[in-house]
């Protein structure tokens, strides 16, 4: 199986910084990577698809990046609605789908 | 709007059964493919089971093979997941999730979720 390994796993942050999240893969996925938030009690929001593909209704300071086994997802000037936390899942072997294990975005 | 509205969760012993329900609107059902994802408390998320559009195709993760049966009525637009010889690691938030298209593998909507708890 698939190994998705993301860092950090937590990340204290401030209003309008640049954040970049990091998802490795224990093999290459081509581009079969996605993004999602998930802010507490809630269910999980796609953000990302196809590594750099944003979602529709997602705001443009999300943005992905990578292919093979090294991705990054970017936050280009923190909002206080983006406080989650975001988990990375590869969709190459199908089906057995894997998420990382999670980012938590915090408040500096 | 999509809307996916799951139910059935609840408390079950170790060795129980329950069957999950979700509930499809805003978009017309029976060519997507669907899944369920689960999350422990506190934990991640889990992928657990696909079916494909007209039910003919099953998959399952290792964890909860030979225990639990994805399947779907289209005509009623519901998607359900029956669980038996539930265990304590079954315990989860279980998500009903739509895939955009067949295999893309990812998940653009999903249900608020049920809690399902197997404790004695």
């Amino acid at each position: 199986d698939i190994q998705m390994t993301q860092s950090p796993s937590s990340l204290s942050a401030s209003l309008g910084d640049r954040v970049t999240i990091t998802c490795r893969a224990s093999q290459s996925i081509s581009n079969y990577l996605n993004w999602y938030q998930q802010k507490p009690g809630k269910a999980p929001k796609l953000l990302i698809y196809a590594a750099s593909s944003l979602q529709s209704g997602v705001p443009s300071r999300f943005s992905g990046s990578g292919s093979g086994t090294d991705f990054t997802l970017t936050i280009s000037s923190l909002q206080p609605e983006d406080f989650a936390t975001y988990y990375c899942q590869q969709s190459y072997s199908s089906p057995r789908y894997s998420f990382g294990q999670g980012t938590k975005l915090e408040i500096k | 709007e999509v809307q996916l509205v799951e139910s059935g969760g609840g408390s079950v012993q170790p060795g129980g059964s329950l069957r999950l329900s979700c509930a499809a609107s805003g978009f017309t059902f029976s060519p997507y493919w669907m899944h369920w994802v689960r999350q422990a408390p506190g934990k991640g998320l889990v992928w657990v089971s696909r079916i494909e559009g007209d039910g003919s195709s099953t998959s399952y993760a290792d964890s909860v093979k030979g225990r639990f049966t994805i399947s779907r009525d289209n005509a009623e637009n519901t998607l359900y997941l029956e669980m038996n010889s539930l265990r304590a690691e079954d315990t989860a938030v279980y998500y009903c999730t739509r895939d955009p298209s067949a295999r893309s593998g990812y998940f653009d909507s999903w249900g608020q979720g049920t809690l399902v708890t197997v404790s004695s």
